[in-house]
């Protein structure tokens, strides 16, 4: 049973033009959730977080929105560049003081120049 | 480099054997994260020690064990390996309390032949 799902494996933007990935969560305890980026023959590297107690938060070209009655948050990364390509975790956790994170299976980002 | 070493980077084994992967976590990180990720898969937790303790417990096979030492270090067995068992494994460490996640090491890959 998928607590955190990512159902777009693949999405490809044309550069300069918005991304937008989504995810979905089925436990409504869940209080914290991050982004992650990954590039090939490396491991996540954290990018942005959202506490359930807000349903925004922006880091440059990055804004996390999160909406808690649809149990549904996105990730959008506007403009795009070609480096953005990477796939991207979504993961989500009860609190964020060192508890384990369940991740989604990942959507892999493509931007074309 | 995020900090967090993982040893070996790949793994070639065959059916049935044992092997260990290592990490050591970020200077002065207590919590280390075990994940595995699957082709195509999402990262799943496998097992997570604080401070030399167990402190929690995922989709950790029984023929996986793991430990964390006095100087942090943590070490993940695997054995009777199945051709099932090749994946990517990670490593990731945080500070409690540490609102950002976790970091994460580049990964072990085990090949099983």
């Amino acid at each position: 049973d998928q607590q955190v799902k990512q159902n777009s494996p693949s999405l490809s933007v044309q550069e300069g033009r918005i991304s937008i990935l989504n995810c979905d969560y089925t436990n409504s305890m869940f209080d914290y959730f991050l982004w992650y980026k990954k590039y090939p023959a490396e491991g996540p590297t954290f990018l942005i977080s959202i506490s359930s107690i807000k349903d925004k938060n922006e880091d440059g070209r990055f804004t996390v929105f999160l909406n808690k009655s649809a149990k549904h948050l996105s990730l959008h990364i506007v403009p795009s560049q070609p480096g953005d390509s990477a796939v991207y975790f979504c993961a989500a956790s009860l609190g964020n003081y060192g508890q384990n994170f369940v991740f989604g299976p990942g959507t892999r980002l493509s931007v074309l120049p | 480099d995020s900090g967090v070493t993982q040893t070996p980077k790949h793994l070639i084994t065959a059916t049935g054997q044992r092997v260990t992967l290592r990490c050591s976590p970020r200077s002065g990180d207590l919590s280390v994260y075990w994940y595995q990720q699957s082709l195509d898969q999402g990262l799943q937790f496998l097992i997570q020690y604080y401070n030399g303790e167990e402190r929690a417990k995922g989709n950790i096979l029984e023929r996986f064990s793991a430990q964390q030492f006095p100087d942090l270090h943590s070490e993940l067995n695997l054995s009777s390996l199945e051709l099932g068992d090749s994946a990517l494994y990670f490593c990731a460490s945080s500070v409690r309390g540490d609102n950002y996640g976790y970091t994460f090491g580049s990964g072990t890959r085990l090949t099983v032949v």
